[in-house]
């Protein structure tokens, strides 16, 4: 149990365009998600947290028209990047919370495989 | 300011061999702990997590972890290391921050478990 998947798992696609990525929670439910960016050996960074039916919550220096969210449902969100660049190159994974038991306070993450983008 | 310190970039175990990956935090109130292990080019998989309860927590292939509060470590260990270990591995507290529960990662330590 516990299962997110991301798609796709690589793209590469030429500057100036638009690209998708999807996560989804296969076999439960999610009412926050999470998109992380991660550079070569580097940790990850929070991007935004998406909470279903409602707008994403950016941290700090991430724009906001530039990577466009959308949690439509309790099992998908959606990360756009806008008109991509070669600096957006970067490995992107989003993380869905469960929330467990009769306590949320016992919530865990469980991450996505990862999407590598690459912008030429 | 909450925070988890991975002190050691690198962790060279030879296979059989017991492990430790250290990690200390800091965080206002009781802190909820969480290893992942991420192999290259994946995701984070949970390994285990610390709320309350035995300080000593056992999680996914083998490995386990101990809370010390006076410390403020949450140091993950495993008996006899594999090979098939050699990943790296994320120390994780959840805090909240702008009215979010969020997960502050370490900057993370790479296992190598040589043969």
């Amino acid at each position: 149990g516990a299962v997110v998947s991301q798609h796709p798992s690589r793209v590469i696609c030429k500057s100036g365009t638009s690209v998708k990525i999807e996560c989804r929670s296969l076999d439960f439910q999610a009412t926050t998600m999470f998109w992380y960016r991660q550079f070569p050996k580097k940790s990850l960074m929070l991007m935004a947290t998406s909470n279903e039916g409602s707008k994403a919550t950016y941290e700090q220096g991430v724009e906001k028209d530039k990577f466009l969210i959308n949690h439509a449902s309790l099992t998908l969100s959606t990360l756009t990047v806008t008109s991509a660049h070669p600096e957006d190159s970067s490995f992107y994974i989003c993380s869905a919370r469960m929330i467990g038991g009769r306590s949320a306070s016992t919530d865990t993450q469980y991450f996505g495989p990862g999407t590598r983008l690459t912008v030429l | 300011a909450q925070s988890v310190a991975q002190p050691e970039d690198q962790v060279n175990v030879a296979e059989g061999n017991p492990l430790t990956v250290k990690c200390t935090y800091s965080v206002s109130g009781n802190p909820y702990l969480f290893w992942y292990v991420q192999y290259p080019n994946r995701g984070l998989q949970f390994l285990l997590k610390y709320i309350t309860g035995d300080n000593l927590v056992k999680g996914s292939y083998g490995f386990e972890a101990e809370f010390n509060k006076s410390q403020t470590s949450f140091h993950l260990k495993k008996p006899s290391a594999l090979v098939s270990d050699s990943a790296l591995y994320f120390c994780a507290v959840r805090a909240l921050s702008g009215g979010y529960n969020k997960l502050i990662f370490g900057a993370g330590t790479r296992l190598a478990v040589h043969p």
